[in-house]
């Protein structure tokens, strides 16, 4: 069976980066891609990006460059780092496991979720 | 426009048929993803694809696209359907992803 768990800070001062490691178990990070959604409080979902095993990332453009997806295959996890964070950034955030074909994607494993709250 | 418009919410009543929508231009090329949310927990995707149900799905999920239009339809709403719907798609551009704002399903 086929496991996500995100680990990391739940509080984060404002201007400084966030950092959430999903560690990857019953699975290969070797293959699908491997993404970070984010949840608003009381609020819908947002994708932040995705990476493949390989390396190759894909963000989404509204967080301008802030976001970078980094893969490590030896400890078959992957992580997330968001730079310059403001309370905006305060969500409960998600990795999980998908795939991207031509003319679908989908994600059918998700981590638990971690509330990180962004507060001097 | 890159974004997928879903009703806020939507009711059926216990037994009755369901459909939920996704409206977007990118979903005239690119199929939804749907995904279901209960409080308190992560989203567990019900159809992909043109409809594809992974396993576990109830076969009462079902899932279509007409135009700029994908839906979710429930069969036979059942109590323990009653949750948040999310649509998820690609951006008008194909290379980036994007949800929409989510539908909550009451079950009457």
């Amino acid at each position: 069976q086929v496991q996500l768990q995100e680990s990391g800070p739940g509080l984060v001062k404002p201007s400084e980066t966030l950092s959430l490691t999903c560690t990857v178990f019953g699975d290969s990070i070797s293959s699908y891609y491997w993404s970070w959604i984010r949840q608003t409080p009381g609020k819908g979902l947002e994708w932040i990006g995705y990476i493949y095993y390989s390396g190759s990332a894909n963000y989404n453009p509204s967080l301008k460059s802030r976001a970078t997806i980094l893969v490590d295959t030896s400890n078959n996890q992957f992580s997330l780092k968001l730079t310059s964070v403001t309370a905006a950034d305060t969500a409960v955030y998600y990795c999980a496991r998908g795939e991207v074909l031509r003319y679908f994607e989908y994600f059918d494993y998700w981590g638990q979720g971690v509330l990180v709250t962004v507060s001097s | 426009s890159s974004e997928l418009t879903q009703d806020p919410a939507v009711s059926v009543a216990l037994g009755q048929t369901v459909r939920i929508t996704c409206q977007g231009d990118s979903l005239r090329t690119y199929y939804a993803s749907w995904y279901q949310q209960k409080p308190g927990q992560a989203p567990v995707l019900v159809i992909y694809d043109k409809n594809n149900r992974p396993s576990g799905i109830p076969d009462r999920f079902s899932g279509s696209r007409s135009g700029d239009t994908a839906s979710l339809t429930i069969t036979g709403v059942q109590a323990e359907d009653e949750a948040d719907y999310y649509c998820n798609s690609r951006g008008s551009s194909g290379d980036h992803l994007i949800f929409g704002g989510g539908t909550k399903l009451t079950v009457l």
